[in-house]
């Protein structure tokens, strides 16, 4: 039972397009995060949600939007996507916010030609 | 705002001999975390540190975190094929809209040499 899962796995679009990722965990788990990796393999924290609220948002463009309608769900629209947006998107959940063990979804790789 | 630095960024090493990643934040953390991704995977929680200058061991892996609560170190002992992958700290620390915030380090690559 995948307790952080993400769909798709892939994404391939092109410039321009709007495409959106879901993210859903099963664990009852109060705060869920966005972040991105880079090919450098940098990872960065995007949105933190806790109960359904933003709580952390670290200066994304506003082409990001996330969305949660229940506490066990946080999906990321994206609109006008560019080439920079390329990258792996990884959801997480951990039962506080800040402390104690994120656990990871197994990321949607998207790549913007 | 809080900056998470490893050092080193790339390390390879042979089968059996030590390894050592190093931590540095810009400011003083509540807690740090270390989280081990493999190729192609995704961030897997090790451990958690809360304490000046706690150690934690895990079989082969040690975990320090500093007495001023900025730095951290992870040291694995006599390395296997499968320690191979990215390690990354995460500190605990600053605060946005009355929420902890957690930042993930640059993280280290482990090359193992069979």
């Amino acid at each position: 039972d995948t307790a952080v899962s993400q769909t798709p796995k892939y994404l391939v679009t092109q410039m321009g397009n709007d495409k959106s990722i879901k993210c859903e965990q099963n664990l009852g788990h109060d705060t869920m995060y966005w972040y991105k990796q880079d090919s450098k393999k940098f990872l960065k924290i995007m949105f933190s949600y806790n109960n359904k609220e933003l709580i952390i948002n670290e200066t994304v463009p506003n082409r990001f939007s996330p969305k949660s309608p229940d506490k066990a769900h946080l999906n990321l629209h994206i609109n006008s996507l560019e080439l920079g947006d390329s990258a792996v998107y990884f959801c997480a959940s951990s039962q506080v916010t800040g402390r104690g063990e994120q656990y990871f979804g197994p990321g949607t790789r998207l790549t913007v030609t | 705002g809080q900056q998470v630095m490893q050092i080193p960024q790339y390390q390879h090493v042979q089968e059996g001999e030590d390894f050592t990643t190093y931590c540095n934040s810009s400011t003083t953390l509540s807690n740090i975390q270390w989280y081990k991704q493999r190729p192609g995977g995704h961030p897997v929680f090790l451990i958690q540190l809360v304490k000046s200058g706690e150690v934690k061991k895990q079989k082969r892996l040690t975990f320090q975190f500093g007495e001023a609560k900025k730095n951290s170190s992870l040291h694995i002992t006599a390395t296997q094929t499968t320690d191979v992958g990215t390690y990354f700290c995460a500190g605990g620390g600053g605060y946005s809209g009355g929420y902890q915030k957690v930042t993930f380090g640059t993280g280290t690559k482990l090359q193992v040499i069979p």
